[in-house]
């Protein structure tokens, strides 16, 4: 079966440069979320996507941005990196009107501050 | 707001045996979906099992088991004749019915199984 799918896996930057972060979520999912996970810590919720709407923000700093594109898929730009921003980023996407209510995960894309 | 509590931050668990791991949760929602998830190191979350939390039946799958105490806002996981593939860090999770928006994660458990 389908899964989410992230790109790219990992990255490596400056600091004070841009990243861009893919997010292909499983077909007919039509929200979607992204979370910053540092080392040892729990998933942290940035932002969410309803029918290429942001529906929701949460600790997103404001040198990052994300949409979601007419096909679904989303994107989360990091401008200015700091070494604080290395970390998992990963993209969840769920159906909202699914009786599940369970997200799904992408494999995450690690960011390397440097 | 919800807040998701786990209090163990790492257990361990020899092979073969049980291990039960806690979580509470604080909210004022009547319907809500819970939630453990399993993340080996570097890798994706994996859902493990889910409760909604209108089912009086704890949930079960496999090996893995809950013990969903609604008054109490206790959801525990319990790990049955585990293997040394269960070692990850475990997280619980709530979302609420309405605000789907809304997905909160506890703090984790890692979990060590010794051969």
């Amino acid at each position: 079966a389908a899964g989410v799918i992230q790109s790219p896996r990992h990255l490596i930057k400056e600091k004070r440069e841009t990243a861009t972060l893919k997010c292909y979520p499983i077909p007919r999912h039509d929200t979607v979320y992204w979370y910053q996970q540092g080392p040892g810590q729990d998933p942290q919720f940035l932002i969410s996507f309803y029918e290429k709407m942001q529906s929701d923000k949460g600790s997103i700093p404001d040198r990052f941005s994300a949409q979601q594109f007419s096909d679904y898929h989303s994107e989360l730009n990091m401008s200015s990196l700091e070494l604080g921003d290395s970390a998992l980023y990963f993209c969840a996407s769920s159906f909202r009107q699914g009786l599940s209510g369970e997200l799904f995960f992408g494999e995450g894309s690690r960011l390397t501050v440097l | 707001a919800q807040t998701v509590t786990q209090s163990q931050p790492e257990m361990s668990v020899q092979e073969a045996e049980t291990v039960t791991l806690s979580c509470t949760y604080d909210t004022s929602e009547s319907d809500y979906y819970l939630f453990w998830y399993k993340q080996p190191p570097s890798r994706q979350m994996i859902l493990v099992i889910r409760q909604e939390a209108y089912k009086q039946q704890n949930a079960t799958e496999n090996r893995f088991s809950v013990n969903f105490q609604k008054a109490a806002k206790s959801f525990s996981l319990k790990i049955s004749d585990s293997q040394l593939g269960d070692a990850a860090m475990y997280f619980c999770a709530y979302r609420g019915e309405y605000n789907f928006n809304k997905f909160y994660f506890g703090s984790g458990t890692k979990l060590n199984v010794k051969p």
